[in-house]
C-alpha cells in the first residue's frame, strides 16, 4: 500500500519570501501524483498533478512541484507567497496500474499548515 | 454548477442515534469517495464506489456503511455513531478512478457526544 510523508506539519514564512512544502511517497513502479490545498473552513481544492511527461509540473496560483522518481519526492514550491496563501496543503498519491487493488485509491499526506505572515 | 454538495454541513448528535450524511454531484461522475479528516492525520478514505452499486472499503470502514443506488448520490450512514467517529467529513467525486481529479464537497463537522 502507498504511503505519503510531508516532512512538515507547519511552515510559518514571511510575505514575498519563497516556500517549499515537502512531500515523500513510498516507492511503487507507477504513480500519479497530487497536491491539493484547503483554505480555512473549505473543501479540498486542486492545485497541481502530475500524471505523466515533463517532471516539472506547474498548478493554479503560482505553485510548482518538481517529480523526482529516484527521491521520489514531489515537493511544492511558491516563489513568493502572498497572506492569501495561507492554508493547509495535502499532497496525495495514486497508484496508476490499472487493474491493480488499489488502483485509484488516493492516499494522503498529514498535511502541511502554511501560514504567511506580514 | 459542477460541484459535491453535502449535508448537513454540522451535526452535533448522540452516542447511537443513527444518522446518514447525503452526498450529491452534479457531473456525471463515475467514482465516489469518503473521506474523514482528523487533525495530524491527513484524509482517510472510508469507503468508495467505481459506479453504481459498486462499493467497497477504504482504509476505515468500521462503524459506517454506504450504499450506491444512482450515480449522482453515495450517502454515509452511521448506523451507531460513537465518539471516535467526531470527525470532518468529505465527500469526493472524479470521471473515473486513478487519474481523474477528485472533486471535494465542502465537508460535513459531526460531533458525537
Amino acid at each position: 500500500a502507498q504511503s505519503v510523508t510531508q516532512l512538515d506539519s507547519q511552515v510559518p514564512v514571511f510575505e514575498e519570501a519563497p516556500v517549499e512544502l515537502r512531500c515523500n511517497y513510498s516507492s511503487s513502479v507507477s504513480v500519479y501524483l497530487f497536491w491539493y490545498v484547503q483554505y480555512p473552513n473549505q473543501g479540498l481544492q486542486l492545485l497541481l498533478k502530475y500524471l505523466s511527461g515533463s517532471t516539472l509540473v506547474k498548478g493554479i496560483n503560482g505553485f510548482e512541484a518538481e517529480f523526482n522518481k529516484s527521491q521520489t519526492s514531489f515537493h511544492l514550491r511558491k516563489p513568493s507567497v502572498h497572506i492569501s496563501d495561507t492554508a493547509e496543503y495535502f499532497c496525495a498519491v495514486s497508484d496508476s496500474l490499472a487493474g491493480g487493488t488499489s488502483y485509484g485509491k488516493l492516499t494522503f499526506g498529514q498535511g502541511t499548515i502554511l501560514t504567511v505572515h506580514p | 454548477e459542477a460541484q459535491v454538495t453535502q449535508n448537513p454541513r454540522y451535526l452535533i448528535t448522540v452516542t447511537g442515534k443513527k444518522l446518514t450524511v447525503t452526498c450529491s454531484q452534479n457531473m456525471n461522475h463515475e467514482y465516489m469517495s469518503w473521506y474523514r479528516q482528523d487533525p495530524g492525520l491527513g484524509l482517510r478514505q472510508i469507503y468508495y464506489s467505481m459506479n453504481v452499486e459498486v462499493t467497497d472499503k477504504g482504509d476505515v470502514p468500521e462503524g459506517y456503511k454506504v450504499s450506491r443506488k444512482e450515480k449522482r448520490n453515495f450517502p454515509l450512514i452511521l448506523e451507531s455513531p460513537s465518539p471516535n467517529q467526531t470527525s470532518l467529513y468529505f465527500c469526493a467525486s472524479s470521471f473515473s478512478s486513478g487519474i481523474g481529479e477528485q472533486f471535494f464537497g465542502p465537508g460535513t463537522r459531526l460531533t458525537v457526544l
